[in-house]
């Protein structure tokens, strides 16, 4: 029972390089969610997607882009890494209301 | 612009010390709140839903309660096992967007 699946799990990157974060899961749900949590700034929603072929900016999108590539998976992109892109990230799926979020165990990523 | 905050930012306590956290909220339209907890290194768990001013909910020692501009989740007689970041969460009208408040650090201290 994977659950929502992160990877890589750590990535170090230079300023300027490309990379994309992966996320599936596995429980069929229609909303997932990219999120980032920097020190004493809780989590911020960078975007959201609550449909198959749908995305959303949230409150954090600059230097970001995202695919839903279909129902279970959702990618982040980072064209040109910041060293203010360092953060950790998590992802997130949900039913679509009400509903409890499950969370991936993150991507630390250090942007040098 | 829609807004979630939460105080204090980091709370000591004695086993058996009970409290309260607070969770302000302003959003456009609200459909939900949702208290988590965080261990470190791990992602959020979820604890909570309320829908309504008024309502509450109870899990072991915890209670979470919501008014129409915050909510508060109340620990009674804390133990260790209990620190932990406790985060709020809110849902707006719009496509099940969902946004975090800041958190609160809680140490319960034996």
């Amino acid at each position: 029972n994977a659950g929502v699946t992160q990877t890589p799990k750590f990535q170090v990157l230079k300023t300027g390089q490309s990379m994309t974060l992966q996320c599936a899961q596995d429980m069929n749900h229609n909303s997932m969610y990219w999120y980032r949590q920097d020190p004493g700034m809780g989590l911020r929603l960078i975007y959201y997607s609550a449909s198959e072929g749908t995305t959303d900016k949230g409150e954090v999108p600059n230097g970001y882009n995202v695919s839903r590539l279909n129902k279970r998976e959702f990618s982040l992109r980072l064209e040109s890494a910041a060293p203010s892109q360092t953060s950790v990230y998590f992802c997130a799926s949900k039913i679509v209301g009400n509903t409890e979020a499950f969370f991936g165990q993150g991507t630390r990523l250090t942007v040098v | 612009e829609d807004q979630v905050t939460q105080s204090p930012e980091a709370l000591r306590l004695q086993e058996g010390e009970s409290s309260s956290l607070n969770c302000s909220y302003t959003v456009s339209g609200l459909r939900g709140l949702f208290w988590y907890r965080q261990d470190p290194g791990k992602g959020p768990e979820f604890l909570f839903t309320l829908y309504s001013a008024g309502e509450e909910k109870e899990k072991e020692r915890l209670k979470a309660t919501l008014t129409k501009k915050e909510s508060f989740l109340h620990i009674t007689a804390p133990k260790p096992e209990d620190s932990a970041t406790y985060l709020c969460a809110v849902r707006e009208t719009s496509y099940d967007k969902v946004i975090f408040g800041p958190g609160t650090s809680l140490s319960v201290i034996p």
